[in-house]
């Protein structure tokens, strides 16, 4: 079993759909929990770090479940700029700290 | 502006060779990574560094090799022991401490 784990994906959604992405991990001992979005051909970027209380930055709402060591993301109002493909990263609490990164969910926002 | 900086943004190397990507970031970081993706994968995690003169192996790090001498840098060496070396090379620093990465523009390495 992956350490992170995440819907398989692709999501093909219209515009202006609200879509739903569920990360799950196995470590317990997480610490930090991020989503990330990476475009086609490029670097990952940060899309919003998720805390235990939810979080909101306009159209996104990220939530962590630590009891059920699962993560979400939601999108609201796609747009077409929002096809990306979606990652679940973990920091692992070991020597120093380091990233797990989920395989990644695609989603393409169709017009 | 502070960032990370890769290069080269392509590299082609020839079986048998070594070859080194360079990684530099400004940000005053502690923490620095190398990742590897190939197509439709994930990142996985070569190797990390939270120090300077000291790093650690990730999950896979057969075949490639990392220095870190210095804070602001910790290039990645590809050695002919890595069999399979056509991949897209990602480097990340982070302050650590649950903080996020950031990271480079990546190097799409290919054999040829």
């Amino acid at each position: 079993r992956k350490e992170v784990e995440q819907d398989p994906g692709p999501f093909n959604v219209p515009e202006g759909a609200t879509v739903a992405f569920n990360c799950t991990y196995s470590n317990s001992a997480s610490q930090s929990f991020f989503w990330y979005r990476q475009d086609c051909r490029k670097e990952p970027k940060l899309l919003m770090s998720v805390y235990s209380s939810g979080n909101e930055d306009g159209r996104f709402t990220a939530q962590l479940n630590r009891a059920s060591q699962y993560i979400s993301l939601l999108i609201r109002d796609s747009k077409l700029s929002d096809s990306a493909t979606y990652l679940c990263v973990v920091n692992r609490l070991s020597y120093g700290q380091n990233f797990v990164f989920g395989p990644g969910t695609r989603l393409s926002v169709l017009p | 502006d502070g960032g990370i900086t890769q290069s080269p943004k392509y590299l082609f190397r020839k079986e048998g060779q070594n070859v080194t990507l360079s990684c530099e970031q400004n940000l005053n970081h502690d923490a620095m990574y190398w990742y590897r993706q190939d197509p439709g994968q994930g990142l996985r995690l070569i190797y990390y560094s939270q120090i300077v003169n000291d790093f650690q192996k990730g999950d896979i790090a057969e075949g490639y090799s990392v220095s870190r001498e210095k804070k602001e840098s910790f290039p990645l060496t590809v050695t002919s022991a890595q069999k399979n070396p056509t991949a897209f090379y990602l480097c990340a620093s982070g302050e650590g401490r649950g903080t996020e990465a950031f990271f480079g523009q990546g190097t799409r390495l290919t054999v040829v």
